[in-house]
C-alpha cells in the first residue's frame, strides 16, 4: 500500500515570494510514479507533472520546479515568484508501476496574497 | 490530454433520492475512474470503469450504493443512490491517458449537497 504525506495543510505567501510544497511518498514498490495536481477554486484537478521513481533529475517548467529525492522519498514542488493565480489546493500523489490507482495526499492549500 | 465534461456541475438533493452524474470524453479511452472528495479532504477512488465489463469497486464502496455504467469508450455515469447528508461531496471522473495510463486527467467535478 502507498502512503502520501503532505505535512503542510495551508501556506500563505505574498506575491512574488518563492514557496515550496512538501510531499513524502511511502511504498514498498521499487518502481512507482509520483504526481502533482493543482485544484483551483473552480474544482477541477489540473495535471502538473508525473515523475518516474528511477529518474531523479530535477524538472523545471517555467516558474515551477520539482525536486525528487529517492533517498528521503520526497517529491517537493517549488513555485518561483508566486502569483495570485497560483492560489489553489495542490495534491501530491503516487501509483505503483502498472497500477491505475492513484493515492493522493491530503493536499496543501496555497494562498498567494497580492 | 482529453477534454472531460461532467454534468451536472452541482446539485442540491433531498435525502433518500438518487442522482446520476454523467462523464463525457472527447476521445475514446479505455480506463475511466470515479473519485469522491469529501469537504476539505483528499480524493478517494470509488471505482474503475472499463468499457464492456463490470466496474471494479474499492474497499468501502459497493455497487448498490454507487452503480456505474460504461456503455462505450467515451461515456460513463455514476449514480449516488438513496442519498444521505454524508454523501455531500465533490464527485470527479477521470480518464487514463491513451498510451500512458498512469496519468489521469480529471473533469471539473460535480458538487453534491444532500439536505
Amino acid at each position: 500500500a502507498q502512503k502520501v504525506t503532505q505535512a503542510q495543510t495551508e501556506i500563505s505567501v505574498v506575491e512574488k515570494e518563492d514557496v515550496t510544497l512538501d510531499c513524502v511518498y511511502e511504498t514498498r514498490d521499487t518502481t512507482y510514479y509520483l504526481f502533482w495536481y493543482k485544484q483551483p477554486p473552480s474544482g477541477e484537478l489540473v495535471f502538473l507533472i508525473r515523475r518516474n521513481s528511477f529518474d531523479e533529475q530535477n524538472e523545471i517548467s517555467g516558474r515551477y520546479s520539482w525536486n525528487f529525492q529517492k533517498s528521503t522519498s520526497s517529491f517537493n514542488f517549488t513555485i518561483t515568484a508566486s502569483q495570485v493565480v497560483d492560489s489553489a489546493v495542490y495534491f501530491c500523489g503516487g501509483s505503483g508501476a502498472g497500477s491505475y490507482q492513484l493515492t493522493f495526499g491530503k493536499g496543501t492549500k496555497l494562498s498567494v496574497i497580492p | 490530454s482529453a477534454v472531460i465534461s461532467q454534468k451536472p456541475s452541482r446539485d442540491i438533493c433531498q435525502r433518500g433520492t438518487s442522482l446520476t452524474i454523467q462523464c463525457q470524453v472527447d476521445s475514446q479511452v479505455t480506463m475511466m475512474f470515479w473519485y469522491r472528495q469529501q469537504p476539505g479532504q483528499s480524493l478517494t477512488l470509488i471505482a474503475t470503469a472499463n468499457q464492456g465489463s463490470e466496474a471494479t469497486y474499492e474497499s468501502g464502496f459497493v455497487i448498490d450504493k454507487f452503480p456505474i455504467s460504461r456503455p462505450n469508450l467515451t461515456f460513463s455515469t455514476l449514480t449516488v443512490s438513496n442519498m444521505s447528508p454524508e454523501d455531500s461531496s465533490i464527485y470527479l471522473c477521470s480518464v487514463g491517458s491513451q498510451g500512458n495510463q498512469n496519468i489521469q486527467y480529471f473533469g471539473a467535478g460535480t458538487r453534491l449537497s444532500v439536505l
